[in-house]
């Protein structure tokens, strides 16, 4: 049981919009830890997308987007391409636990 | 451009130490600013971080496996090594080395090896 909370899967039709929440607690998000996401794409390591909440790599597309509120995450994609097919873990630190923590990985299909 | 590649058995016998190394290319271990990182992801489950090493040797490390756990670090080969001992089934994993800032990213991430625990 991941201490992040993701769906298992989202699915979204090529051009639409999509979002994955990443649910956390007072002990992590809530309490003001940066949340930072990953793609995934079959047989590669993660690829850092979103960092410090909201922050895109270079050379990530603006089409991904990250927010936070409260104890809680999101990672938005907006028009979607086949090529986003892909697993999306994001990432916090947990002050109860004193390490670093994931989700544990939401797998979006494009339809 | 920094990256990262993990080398080391892909089998190791239930009881006995795990040990990988991770080997920086692009960059120098030594130069400090990041902290250098091993991760796993155990088959259909979420990812776990297992601790990190800094170019001076100071480590920390998961609560959970720090009884077992021990990275070290070798700048004159520029690689810094994991070793986790009497490994179970429970261990059987993809092992990842990453970079990471101190605002505690992952960036970026060695290719991966599998480690399976079996006899």
């Amino acid at each position: 049981q991941s201490v992040l909370t993701q769906p298992p899967s989202v699915s979204g039709a090529p051009g639409q919009r999509v979002t994955i929440s990443c649910t956390g607690s007072n002990s992590n998000i809530g309490a003001d830890y940066a949340v930072h996401w990953y793609q995934q794409l079959p047989g590669t390591p993660p690829k850092l997308l979103i960092y410090g909440n909201r922050n895109r790599p270079s050379g990530v597309p603006d089409r991904f987007s990250g927010s936070k509120s409260g104890t809680s995450a999101s990672l938005a994609i907006t028009g979607l391409q086949a090529e986003d097919e892909a697993d999306y873990y994001c990432q916090s630190y947990d002050n109860s636990l004193t390490v670093r923590v994931f989700g544990g990985g939401t797998k979006l299909t494009v339809l | 451009q920094v990256q990262l590649q993990e080398s080391g058995p892909g089998l190791v016998k239930p009881s006995q130490t795990l040990s990988l190394s991770c080997t920086v290319s692009g960059g120098s271990i030594s130069s400090g600013g990041y902290y250098w990182s091993w991760i796993r992801h155990h088959p259909g489950k979420g990812l776990e971080w297992i601790g990190y090493i800094y170019y001076t040797g100071s480590t920390y490390y998961n609560p959970s496996l720090k009884s077992r756990v021990s990275i070290s670090v070798d700048t004159s080969k520029n690689q810094f090594s994991l070793k986790l001992s009497s490994v179970t089934a429970a261990d059987t994993a993809v092992y990842y080395c990453a970079r990471n800032p101190p605002e505690w990213w992952f960036d970026p991430w060695g290719q991966g090896t599998l480690v399976t625990v079996s006899s």
